[in-house]
C-alpha cells in the first residue's frame, strides 16, 4: 500500500519564527490530507489537497501539494504557543482508507 | 450532534480478557474506521466499513473483531488482550462522498493491558 514519510519528526520552534514541516511519498498520491492532535487530544482536520502544484491558505497555515503528487508541505509563519501539537500527513484510498506518515511534533519555545 | 463518542476512555485489562470499545456517530456517515495509535507514533488502521453490514481489514487486523449492523455503531472487540494491544484507538467516520472526505475522530479509548 501506500506510505508517506513525514520530516522532521520533531521540531522546536521559537515563538514568532516559521517553520516548514515535509510528507513525501515514493509513489503518486491521489490526494493528501492534513490533520492537527493537540497533546492528548484527537486529530482534527486541516485540509485536503488534490490537484497537482495547489496551495491552500488557512491564517498562518500554508500547505502546498507538489507538482508530481509525490510530496506536500505545511508552512506555518509567526509560530504561536497555539500550534503546539502533532501535525501528520495521510494519504487516502477508496473508502476513505487512511494511511497517516509518522507526525511531525511541534514544541514552541516562549 | 454529538459527533463521534467512544466509550470508555480509560480500560485496564488483564492479558487474556476480551472486551468491546464503543463507537457511534450521529452524523449519518456511511465510512467508519478503527485506527491505534501508539506513543510518539502515527495512526494504523485496524479495521474500517463503508456501511452498514460491510467490513473489512486494514493495516493491523489481528487480534481484533469489528461489525457494524447499523449506520450508526461500529464496536470494536478484542478476543484475547496481549500487552502488545496497549495503546490508544480512536474511531473515526466520514461521509462516503465522491473522492476522499474529512475524517471526524472521536475522543478515544486509553487502553492498557497487564
Amino acid at each position: 500500500g501506500q506510505q508517506v514519510m513525514q520530516i522532521p519528526q520533531y521540531q522546536h520552534v521559537q515563538e514568532g519564527e516559521d517553520f516548514t514541516t515535509y510528507c513525501n511519498s515514493s509513489t503518486t498520491l491521489s490526494n493528501i490530507q492534513w490533520y492537527k492532535q493537540r497533546p492528548g487530544g484527537h486529530p482534527v482536520f486541516l485540509i485536503q489537497l488534490v490537484k497537482s502544484g495547489e496551495v491552500k491558505k488557512q491564517k498562518r497555515l500554508t500547505f502546498q501539494f507538489g507538482e508530481a503528487k509525490k510530496n506536500s508541505s505545511l508552512h506555518i509563519t509567526a509560530t504561536q504557543t497555539t500550534d503546539v501539537g502533532t501535525y501528520f500527513c495521510a494519504c487516502g484510498a477508496a473508502g476513505n482508507k487512511l494511511t497517516f506518515g509518522g507526525g511531525t511534533r511541534v514544541l514552541v519555545k516562549p | 450532534n454529538a459527533g463521534v463518542t467512544q466509550t470508555p476512555k480509560f480500560q485496564v485489562l488483564k492479558t487474556g480478557q476480551s472486551m468491546t470499545l464503543q463507537c457511534a456517530q450521529d452524523m449519518n456517515h456511511e465510512y467508519m474506521s478503527w485506527y491505534r495509535q501508539d506513543p510518539g507514533m502515527g495512526l494504523r488502521l485496524i479495521h474500517y466499513s463503508v456501511g452498514a453490514g460491510i467490513t473489512d481489514q486494514g493495516e493491523v487486523p489481528n487480534g481484533y473483531n469489528v461489525s457494524r449492523s447499523t449506520t450508526e455503531d461500529f464496536p470494536l472487540r478484542l478476543l484475547s488482550a496481549a500487552p502488545s494491544q496497549t495503546s490508544v484507538y480512536f474511531c473515526a467516520s466520514s461521509y462516503s462522498g465522491r473522492g476522499l472526505n474529512e475524517q471526524y475522530f472521536g475522543p478515544g479509548t486509553r487502553l492498557t493491558v497487564t
